[in-house]
């Protein structure tokens, strides 16, 4: 079945940066857009960027400002969030999540990974 | 961007009873809507999408109704394992995709 596994979250200072990580498996990966949204502890859903199947294009939240950037490497079936320039309002839970489309057109999400935890404190 | 707006914040309801849940677009995101159920440290898990079609082993019981602005989810014979937070969220062409608040089904 579809699995979606991320890695990569913990602990960092304000200003430090991160790279989330999201191993695919159970479909052609390089056939799908994938997303990243995060959930803040105790509060609603947002969502953050979206790459397309090929990585050539991407879209943020406009509270990215620049900060993050959204990969993929369709040979290791795997997405990428780089964060930079991390603020504590940063900590969240953050979610990979599969697009029923190529691109980065408007698709449902489904399914969603565990999550990995990022706090940013000092 | 479009504001998505779920009402009621809580709802508290018996199990066995029907439970309806509103959502409420800015601007028209035509059938473009999606519903997932979040338990207590769970990842969300997707419902509903394109605003009336149930995804892959959701109960029956579990249905979705509206198009352009406004959105329902009605859950009709709420079993224990139902009571969650629920989120709406458009994907209406193009980014951001933004979620509702949510509305916290609670055990009356």
């Amino acid at each position: 079945q579809v699995q979606l596994v991320e890695s990569g979250g913990g602990v960092v200072q304000p200003g430090r940066s991160l790279r989330l990580s999201c191993a695919g498996s159970g479909f052609t990966f390089s056939s799908y857009g994938m997303h990243w949204v995060r959930q803040a502890p105790g509060k609603g859903l947002e969502w953050v960027a979206v790459i397309s199947y090929d990585g050539n294009n991407k879209y943020y939240g406009d509270f990215v400002k620049g900060r993050f950037t959204i990969s993929r490497d369709n040979s290791k079936n795997t997405l990428y969030l780089q964060m930079n320039s991390l603020r504590p309002e940063d900590t969240a839970m953050y979610y990979c999540v599969k697009s029923e489309k190529a691109t980065i057109m408007g698709s449902w999400f489904d399914p969603w990974g565990q999550g990995t935890l990022v706090t940013v404190s000092s | 961007e479009i504001v998505m707006t779920q009402s009621p914040a809580t709802l508290s309801v018996s199990p066995g009873e029907r439970a309806t849940l509103s959502c409420r677009a800015s601007q028209s995101v035509s059938s473009n809507l999606a519903w997932y159920q979040q338990k207590p440290g769970q990842a969300p898990r997707l419902l509903i999408y394109g605003a009336s079609t149930r995804a892959t082993d959701i109960p029956a019981r579990f249905s979705g109704s509206g198009s352009g602005t406004e959105f329902t989810l009605t859950i009709s014979s709420l079993q224990s394992e139902d009571f969650a937070i629920y989120y709406c969220q458009h994907y209406n062409t193009w980014p951001p995709y933004t979620f509702g608040q949510g509305t916290k089904l609670e055990i009356k």
